[in-house]
């Protein structure tokens, strides 16, 4: 079956627009992950969903990230009011909900702030 | 707080050579440690999991190990090819999100 997508593959935007990225989870898949890969920083922990229970959101670095998750499927991560700092590939995963399961990547999203 | 180090950072070799990355992590309590490729503007591809009960697991020509008393894991790749050449990255898991160490990026050289 199809492997977990992402969209845009790739945004250019301008310092203080805001931006969305959408991740589609492996079909059937329950647990969703945002992760963000930077040069500096390496892969960090964004945000957790897992079924209908609360986020963890204890890995979005300013309250201008936010996540929604729909119908316990699709994703979008929104980044208010960008800055050059949040230059970085975005990377999307799901997962079955048993503990700590492997956990399935997307081809991510790279976004350049200007 | 769990921290993942991966040496070294880069890796050549010739091609048909084995070899061995090395992971390790500082909190033993992980629930799995998984081993990931990245070719480059990728995402990122699971090679391997071992679960926190098991001491290793094998796809192929790679066998990754796992000792979570001396807090290391190692992956061993057989007969190294070209294509093999990647940024290979482990990442421990808590009980859901993983830590990533920051990479060993291989080449081997035809």
């Amino acid at each position: 079956g199809a492997g977990v997508s992402q969209s845009p593959s790739n945004k250019v935007t301008e310092k203080g627009k805001d931006v969305e990225l959408r991740c589609d989870p492996i079909s059937g898949h329950t647990a969703l992950y945002w992760y963000r890969q930077s040069l500096g920083q390496g892969l960090e922990f964004l945000i957790y969903f897992q079924g209908n229970s609360a986020p963890d959101k204890s890995g979005l670095p300013s309250d201008r990230f936010s996540a929604e998750r729909t119908g316990g499927s699709v994703s979008t991560l929104t980044i208010q009011r960008t800055q050059q700092e949040d230059s970085a590939v975005y990377l999307c995963a799901s997962s079955w909900p048993t503990g700590a399961a492997e956990q399935f990547f997307g081809p991510g999203t790279r976004l350049t702030v200007l | 707080k769990q921290e993942v180090t991966q040496i070294p950072a880069a890796l050549s070799v010739p091609e048909g050579e084995n070899l061995v990355l090395n992971c390790s992590f500082t909190d033993s309590a992980i629930y799995n440690l998984q081993w990931f490729r990245q070719d480059p503007g990728k995402g990122l591809t699971s090679l391997l999991l071992i679960q926190s009960s098991q001491r290793e697991q094998t796809s192929g020509r790679l066998n990754a190990s796992l000792d979570k008393s001396s807090g290391r894991s190692t992956l061993y790749i057989a007969a190294s090819q070209p294509g093999d050449s990647a940024t290979y990255l482990c990442a421990g898991a808590g009980s859901y999100q993983l830590t990533f160490g920051k990479g060993t990026k291989l080449s081997v050289i035809p």
